[in-house]
């Protein structure tokens, strides 16, 4: 089966320090992986996707994610977080049972950035 | 550009109510898509639409749950009759999108669901 992990259910750090959400994948063939964040009574926001290519992926808002396959992880981080990131991550893996595929959605990791 | 549409954005019904959501995805986006997120977990496909038909209902509660996107454009899910365990947030989303694309996906602000 298809899947990916969020080890940590909350993620804390101080504003102005870095910012690492975890996630590992297993998939079997080529793994396609996104994160997305929601904020409070909003819907989920795409912020970045590896298709193929390099394993240092740039998305929105100052996020990036690194590819791992040796370790199978796509974590997600930032250099400098703000307390404006205080969100819900999610990280998906596109599962390609059919031609079509879809998202299989880690259960979240929630971030809390303090002043 | 205009954003995924839901509405209502909160309902609370009573068990054994019918209920249903609906969703008006981005212009021009193909692909539509229905989530179920509960509270502490990632969400989950309930099913998704190429136009008018269904390529995935694998996880949908055939039972109770039915779909439709009758012009390929706005869709309404429907929940009767419905459990305590429906309690959650209906996400709509969509996409352009054709076979074996990795396009991704925009969501709507969601439906929250309270069933007492």
């Amino acid at each position: 089966a298809q899947s990916v992990a969020q080890p940590e259910d909350q993620v804390n750090v101080a504003e102005g320090n870095p910012l690492t959400v975890k996630c590992t994948y297993s998939v079997s063939g080529n793994p396609y992986l996104f994160w997305y964040v929601q904020y409070p009574n909003r819907g989920l926001q795409f912020l970045l996707k590896y298709i193929t290519g390099d394993n240092l992926v740039k998305g929105s808002y100052g996020f990036e994610a690194e590819f791992n396959k040796s370790q199978t992880s796509f974590h997600l981080k930032k250099p400098s977080a703000l307390v404006s990131d205080s969100a819900l991550y999610f990280c998906a893996v596109r599962v390609l049972t059919d031609s079509w595929g879809k998202l299989q959605f880690g259960a979240g990791t929630q971030v809390v950035v303090t002043p | 550009e205009a954003g995924v549409a839901q509405s209502p954005r909160y309902k609370i019904i009573e068990k054994r109510q019918s209920v249903a959501f609906w969703c008006n995805p981005i212009s021009g986006h193909a692909t539509l898509y229905w989530y179920q997120q509960i509270l502490g977990q990632g969400p989950k496909l309930l099913i998704q639409f190429q136009n008018n038909g269904v390529v995935d209902d694998s996880q949908l509660p055939k039972d109770r749950f039915s779909a439709e996107r009758l012009k390929g454009v706005d869709s309404t899910l429907k929940i009767q009759p419905a459990k305590l365990e429906d309690s959650a947030v209906y996400l709509c989303a969509s996409s352009l999108v054709t076979s074996g694309s990795l396009n991704e996906q925009f969501f709507g602000p969601g439906t929250r669901l309270t069933v007492l």
